[in-house]
Parts: structure tokens; sequence; C-alpha cells
């Protein structure tokens, strides 16, 4: 059971540039989420989904875009990167309810310079 | 706005030596808080959910506990492996973390 996995891990992006990052759970989690974790800073909720096609925004939106076209999958989108989304991005998803456990993936280091 | 503060910020034990990281907060509706553990370059690990006020729950050399106001994460006897940064978050509508405490635990 590979749970949640990301890819890529590492990425170097210029300015300007746009890129995809991926997220994928075999668990069958309707709930998906991404955050972004700055140095020092607690994770923020940058997007979620709580099932195939419903997204909605978190705390950090801007900047960002994401899409849900199945259960499995949820990639979010950098269209102008630029050096404030430097960061270390984790996906996460969790059952059902927001009560239930968020479960991690090992994260997509990003750099923007 | 939902608010999580950790304490302290980094805390050094030797081996053995047991202590408590702290987990204040303040939230609308609390429906659950969590405690992680992440290791460097790594995911955050799930540890435990407390739902309400006087509940606890122990793993190994890890207990929480929950009042109404705060989290504690007790950590006894702690071994070299212990070492992580600790996460705190609160869920009401969305998951609420705190900026964690870093623990070393030396040989």
């Amino acid at each position: 059971n590979a749970g949640v996995t990301q890819t890529p891990k590492f990425r170097i992006l210029k300015i300007g540039q746009s890129m995809t990052l991926q997220c994928t759970q075999d668990m069958n989690h309707n709930y998906m989420y991404w955050y972004r974790q700055d140095p020092g800073m607690g994770l923020k909720l940058i997007y979620y989904s709580v099932g195939a096609g419903i997204t909605d925004k978190g705390e950090v939106p801007n900047g960002y875009n994401v899409s849900r076209s199945t259960t499995e999958d949820f990639p979010l989108r950098l269209e102008l990167a630029a050096p404030s989304q430097t960061s270390v991005y984790f996906c996460a998803s969790s059952p059902g309810t927001p009560q239930e456990t968020q479960y991690f993936g090992p994260g997509t280091r990003l750099l923007v310079l | 706005e939902d608010q999580v503060t950790q304490s302290p910020e980094a805390l050094r034990l030797q081996e053995g030596e047991s202590s408590s990281l702290n987990c204040s907060y303040t939230v609308s509706g609390l429906r659950g808080l969590f405690w992680y553990r992440q290791d460097p370059g790594k995911g955050p690990e799930f540890l435990f959910t407390l739902y309400s006020a006087g509940e606890e729950k122990e793993k190994e050399r890890l207990k929480a506990t929950l009042t109404k106001k705060e989290s504690f994460l007790h950590i006894t006897a702690p071994k070299p492996e212990d070492s992580a940064t600790y996460l705190c978050a609160v869920q009401a509508s969305t998951l609420t973390f705190g900026k964690g405490t870093m623990l070393l635990v030396s040989p």
C-alpha cells in the first residue's frame, strides 16, 4: 500500500515558469489537501477537495490552481512561478469527514530562482 | 481565527530525561486535536488524535493529553530515535498547524 505519493521530489524553476506538482493516493480517500511549509512556519493550507470535481481555497491560494478529475489524483499547478513560492509542498488525504486523520505524502521541494 | 502555539520551539534532552511539549490553542468548534511527528526531509507522520477534554492516548514512550485550552505531549525516557519535530494541529473547518517543537535527544 503506497499511501500518498508525490512527484517530483525536488525541482528548480526559473521565475515565470510553470509546473504541475503531482499527488496520487491509493486509499480511496474522498478528501485531499495541498499544504506548503516554509522554514520556521506551520503548514499552510493552499487548496483542498472533498471529492472528484469539487475544490475549494484554503488559507494561501494565490498563485496556485488545482483540479480533481478522479478520486486518486489532485495535481497542484503553478502558472507563473515567483520566488515567494519557494517552499516544500505536501499533499495529504483523509477518508471522509474533516475530523478524520490526514495522511501526508513525502513532499516536493521547490526552489524558484 | 484559529490559532495554535507550540512551546518550546526547540528542546534538547539527554537519553532517559523525560519532558513535555505544549500546544495551546484557540479555535471555534474544535473537532479534533492532532499530533504529528516530522523527520527531516519527510512528510508529517500521524501520532494521535484527541477529541475531548480529559482524553489521553499513549504510544510507546509518548502520551498525549487534552484540556479545553491546551494539549501536552509527554515523552517518557526518550531515546535518540525520538529526535524529530513534533507538530500539533487543531481541526475546526480546516486543519491549523502550529510551528512545531524540534526535539533532539542525545545519547
